[in-house]
């Protein structure tokens, strides 16, 4: 079972704050995506990356893929109440492009 | 509407009844799923649609557990016997298309609870 790995599970924080989350796996991705969750919603499509290395930027999200597509992170410079949330990245294993393989999420608060 | 749309958005039911999840995606997508999130669980997948493709339900936990998707649109999720276990939100997405890097439209869930 390919499975992906996010930490830290919890995260708060105080506004101004930076932060990086990870999501890792021992499998090859064609892809990943990160989703972010807001209670009572369902997930939104925060980026997608594809390349090995591939850095992609969001305003103040980063999103870096690594060099053999088995992880990535996803780093918030001077965070804002307004990022909390819950943080999932998602993955379309090499192989099948059909079914995304979610982690479990890392549930962000940032505290005014 | 513009987005997804899923009802009821929240359905407190007894354990042993049946129940009925619907889904609307957006138009023209061709690709819809189904997922569960309980708490701390992240997103579980329960079955996917695309086109006129037979569905893959290789996520459904159990044979109380059955969707279908009418006209390539409307789907709906149906638990029969519901059992405590089965409390959570359940998610429906759908994509323009269901391969490659298709972003997927998530609703806003139906929270479910079995008492």
């Amino acid at each position: 079972t390919q499975l992906l790995e996010q930490s830290p599970q919890f995260l708060s924080i105080q506004e101004g704050e930076n932060l990086t989350v990870y999501c890792n796996s021992s499998s090859v991705f064609s892809s990943l995506q990160w989703y972010r969750q807001e209670p009572g919603e369902g997930p939104v499509l925060l980026v997608t990356v594809v390349t090995g290395g591939e850095v992609k930027k969001l305003k103040r999200l980063t999103f870096q893929f690594g060099d053999a597509r088995k992880d990535s992170s996803l780093h918030i410079t001077a965070a804002q109440p307004g990022d909390t949330g819950l943080y999932l990245c998602a993955g379309f294993s090499a192989g099948n492009n059909r079914k995304l393989i979610w982690g479990l999420g890392t549930s962000l608060a940032v505290n005014p | 509407g513009a987005g997804v749309s899923q009802s009821p958005s929240n359905k407190v039911t007894e354990k042993g009844k049946d129940v009925e999840l619907r889904c609307d995606p957006i138009s023209g997508h061709t690709a819809l799923y189904w997922y569960r999130q309980s708490l701390g669980q992240g997103l579980e997948f329960l079955i996917y649609f695309q086109g006129n493709s037979a569905p893959d339900k290789s996520g459904l936990p159990s044979d109380r557990f059955s969707a279908e998707r009418t006209g390539g649109s409307v789907s709906t999720l149906t638990i029969q016997r519901t059992q405590q276990e089965d409390s959570a939100v359940y998610l429906c997405a759908s994509s323009l298309v269901g391969t490659g890097l298709n972003e997927q439209f998530f609703g806003p869930g139906t929270r479910l609870t079995v008492l």
